[in-house]
């Protein structure tokens, strides 16, 4: 198993630019989260999805967008790139809420300019 | 989710135990405190949970006091492989509103010398 990859590793953007990032589970699970790590402070929330074809709302999602059309995919979007986007971001996903480990990508270093 | 409190920065010597405390006094009856670490530049792994009982693992040792308001992380013998950023999150289980989301803190980070 692969387990969490996400793709790209790294990335720059100019302001206003659009990109996605995938994140892709091999491991059939039904839970997958955004979080974004800004220096020295620890993970947020941005999105999450509870199942294939479902997107929730976290803790900080202005400015992105997600999609869950397929099971081991979710896509994090954003539409018009600011600086203040500038970020690692990390996918994440659990079999289920009875089961409390969350498998973490390796992230995706993005910087905005 | 209940707040929780973890010192800024801690030091261990190689080979002996890293107790990590955290401070977790508004947990409520149905949240688990959970233990992640994050090595430099890599995703977060997850080390350990509990709910009331003290938990082992082949990582850790995880115990909570009696009336949950705080609980404390061991490493029986830290290694420098171990040098990380800890988080103690709590968080609701199944049933929740939470959907399973962590939220993380600052944590402790940890640096283990020779």
């Amino acid at each position: 198993n692969a387990g969490v990859t996400q793709t790209p590793k790294f990335r720059v953007l100019k302001t206003g630019q659009s990109m996605t990032l995938l994140c892709a589970q091999d491991m059939n699970h039904e839970y997958m989260y955004w979080y974004r790590q800004d220096p020295g402070m620890g993970l947020r929330l941005i999105h999450y999805s509870v199942g294939e074809g479902t997107t929730a709302k976290g803790e900080v999602p202005d400015g992105y967008n997600v999609s869950r059309l397929k099971k081991q995919n979710f896509l994090l979007g954003l539409e018009s790139a600011a600086p203040s986007q500038t970020s690692v971001y990390f996918c994440a996903s659990n079999r289920a809420l009875l089961v409390p480990e969350q498998y973490f990508g390796p992230g995706t270093r993005l910087t905005v300019t | 989710d209940a707040k929780t409190t973890q010192p800024t920065s801690m030091d261990c010597a190689e080979g002996r135990a890293a107790n990590l405390p955290c401070n977790h006094s508004t947990i409520s009856g149905n949240e688990y405190v959970y233990w992640y670490r994050q090595i430099h530049s890599q995703g977060p792994q997850y080390i350990i949970h509990g709910l009331k009982n003290n938990e082992t693992n082949e990582m850790a040792s995880l115990i909570i006091t009696e009336d949950r308001k705080s609980s404390t992380l061991i490493l029986p013998h830290a290694t420098l492989r171990d040098t990380a950023v800890y988080y103690c999150i709590v968080s609701e289980n199944a049933g929740g509103t939470s959907y399973g989301k962590l939220t993380f803190g600052q944590g402790t980070i940890l640096t283990v010398h020779p």
